[in-house]
């Protein structure tokens, strides 16, 4: 267990379906992202919250509504996925910003849309 | 925005032997280079990073050295082992985020017995 928390381990939802990932991390770290993980790519940032607020979107398509109520929690809303989006997604939160901290991750959600 | 380039894809080393991952990245105002290693079925862990103003450092059988002026970082592991197996993966920080790594897309490490 690394401090990030991620449920669920394993999802297979449709392309119509409406689902929730989960993150939770207890490390007092100010700063949290989503990833997404494919096979033979890099890591593909998503999301980036600083204390609860979204620095960065990076050109994500709006199927995915990423959620962060407060700084220990941050959700990955999804809806009308395509098959393309079956992937790992990946939490992770530091401590401090400039990208000088490194990550802690969470064990991810594999995600399947069929 | 940030490239991180990371050589070979896949590499495999007998047990004791000695394994070598290098990196390149593109932004030469990048300060901070960290590695992972990624177990199957976990999340990538921090092994060892580098900050800008160091050329080498060392914790116990990895190292990993920076070249600012080339612009690459390589990761060295020494009497590897077959716990060493795993995807290994070099990142950068991104300046004009603020926050955010950039990725390379990994090498997939075997050590033999």
């Amino acid at each position: 267990e690394t401090g990030v928390t991620q449920t669920p381990r394993h999802l297979v939802m449709g392309m119509t379906n409406k689902k929730s990932l989960k993150c939770e991390q207890h490390l007092g770290h100010n700063a949290m992202y989503w990833y997404k993980q494919s096979a033979k790519k890099p890591l593909e940032l998503m999301f980036v919250y600083s204390l609860e607020e979204r620095v960065e979107n990076n050109s994500v398509p709006s199927r995915f509504s990423p959620e962060c109520p407060n700084s220990s929690h941050l959700f990955l809303h999804l809806h009308t996925l395509q098959p393309e989006d079956s992937a790992l997604y990946l939490c992770a939160s530091s401590q401090g910003d400039r990208g000088s901290y490194g990550y802690t991750f969470g064990s991810g959600t594999r995600l399947t849309v069929v | 925005g940030e490239n991180v380039e990371q050589h070979p894809s896949t590499l495999s080393v007998q047990e004791g032997d000695s394994a070598v991952i290098k990196c390149t990245y593109s932004d030469s105002a990048s300060n901070y280079f960290p590695w992972y290693k990624q177990e199957l079925g976990k999340g990538p862990q921090l092994i060892i990073d580098i900050r800008s103003n160091v050329g080498e450092k060392k914790d116990q059988r990895i190292a990993v050295t920076l070249n600012k002026t080339a612009k690459h970082f390589s990761l060295h592991i020494t009497e590897t082992q077959p716990e060493d197996s795993a995807v290994y993966f070099c990142a950068a920080s991104l300046t004009n985020s603020g926050y955010a790594l950039n990725f390379g897309k990994g090498t997939s490490l075997l050590v033999t017995p």
